[in-house]
């Protein structure tokens, strides 16, 4: 166990549609990130929170949104959902934006129908 | 940062050490060779990491080259459980976001009973 808790663990919805994904951090973390894994592309780096600020984009599409919040929980928004954006998201968290030692959640896998 | 190379595939039998390489010659002064796994779609987790010297933790040891080339994730003992893939990534220390991670196809390590 990580530590890292992210919600729902699936997910599957239409297109066009807008899901929301969770994370918390492990206790004490100030910083988040989000990744995409998906068959074709392998594991991406979407987005970096740090207590509360963004810190570095990755390739993530203008469809996708984050924040994180005060209690530094965060929140990776998807919307006009397209059957491509099947994947698995995960979320991992480290003590400050300076290491590479990251912990990673179990994911949130989402189907597009 | 820096490109790694690593081989696709690498078997092993359990109670073996397992030895995985990875090319990185083009690496400069200031990256540091991380080394992550990734159990079939779990969340991927931090082995170990190092950027000249030797490194052993209760997980693994790295063995960096001389000339930072190239380098050696060791799994004394594997173990079934240890069958995953391997990804071994050059990270630049002087960067403002250290967890924006690049990870490439890795290296497919299976333990034989």
């Amino acid at each position: 166990d990580s530590g890292v808790t992210q919600t729902p663990k699936h997910l599957i919805t239409a297109t066009g549609q807008r899901v929301t994904l969770r994370c918390s951090p492990r206790s004490g973390d100030l910083s988040v990130y989000w990744y995409q894994q998906s068959l074709d592309q392998g594991l991406q780096f979407l987005i970096h929170y740090y207590n509360g600020e963004e810190r570095a984009k990755g390739n993530i599409l203008e469809r996708f949104s984050a924040q994180q919040f005060p209690d530094l929980h965060s929140e990776l928004n998807l919307s006009s959902l397209e059957l491509g954006d099947s994947a698995l998201y995960f979320c991992a968290s480290s003590v400050d934006g300076y290491t590479g030692e990251l912990f990673f959640g179990e994911g949130s896998r989402l189907t597009v129908l | 940062d820096a490109k790694t190379t690593q081989p696709t595939s690498m078997d092993c039998a359990e109670g073996r050490a397992a030895n995985l390489p990875c090319n990185h010659s083009t690496i400069s002064g200031n990256e540091y060779v991380y080394w992550y796994r990734q159990i079939h779609s779990q969340g991927p987790q931090y082995i170990i990491h190092g950027l000249k010297n030797n490194e052993t933790n209760e997980m693994a040891s790295l063995i960096i080259t001389e000339d930072r080339k190239s380098s050696t994730l060791i799994l004394p003992h594997a173990t079934l459980r240890d069958t995953a893939v391997y990804y071994c990534i050059a990270l630049n220390a002087g960067g403002t976001s250290y967890g924006k991670l690049t990870f490439g196809q890795g290296t497919i390590l299976t333990v034989h009973p």
